[in-house]
């Protein structure tokens, strides 16, 4: 157990619908990295937050936003969903502040099926 | 922009050979980290190399760090069914505002027959 909870850990919907995905970290971790991995492919990293604040974008569609919370916790909100979001969404965190790059703590992910 | 390659994409052996995978940066890494990712699983952090030329060893994985900090390896000796998994290496890309995302390579995926 990596201390990273991720809710929901399956969701189906369809296409065109917007989803919530969450992420608590571990405790006393102020980083939040949010990665796409799609069917046997690496993972895609798409965002970190820092102590609340956007610290770096990677390849996030306009389609999908993120935020961390007071409390730290952080959502992933992906809107107008398409088939090709289909994809396991890895939350993770970290002790340090963003430029350790220390070690990363994953989440089991979140399973996103879009019919 | 900077990537991280990983080769060969998948690898098969049978139970007792061994296994290694390799890593390359097209910039110079600060430093690498590397990660196991069981079938099903999520990815969990193995190791983290920072110095020219290190070499670490966890049991039967032994991991190195390139003189030049842009490649990397991870070889496993005598595999074992519980070896079964994806290897992510990963490094960080420095921006602008002084931020170290961490970028994975596409990972080798092992499947050890007994």
């Amino acid at each position: 157990d990596s201390g990273v909870t991720q809710t929901p850990k399956h969701l189906i919907t369809a296409t065109g619908q917007r989803v919530t995905l969450r992420c608590s970290p571990r405790s006393g971790d102020l980083s939040v990295y949010w990665y796409q991995q799609s069917l046997d492919q690496g993972l895609q990293f798409l965002i970190q937050y820092y102590n609340g604040e956007e610290r770096a974008k990677g390849n996030i569609l306009e389609r999908f936003s993120a935020q961390q919370f007071p409390d730290l916790h952080s959502e992933l909100n992906l809107s107008s969903l398409e088939l090709g979001d289909s994809a396991l969404y890895f939350c993770a965190s970290s002790v340090g502040d963003p430029r350790s790059t220390g070690e990363l703590f994953f989440g089991e992910g979140s399973r996103l099926t879009v019919l | 922009g900077q990537q991280v390659m990983q080769i060969p994409q998948y690898q098969h052996v049978q139970e007792g050979e061994d296994f290694t995978t390799y890593c390359n940066s097209s910039t110079t890494l600060s430093n690498i980290q590397w990660y196991k990712q069981r079938p099903g699983g999520h990815p969990v952090f193995l190791i983290q190399l920072v110095k020219s030329g290190e070499v670490k060893k966890q049991k039967r994985l032994t991991f190195q760090f390139g003189e030049a900090k842009k490649n990397s390896s991870l070889h496993i000796t005598a595999t074992q069914t519980t070896d079964v998994g994806t290897y992510f290496c990963a490094g960080p890309l420095w921006g602008s505002s002084n931020t170290g995302k961490l970028i994975f390579g596409q990972g080798t995926t092992l499947q050890v027959k007994p």
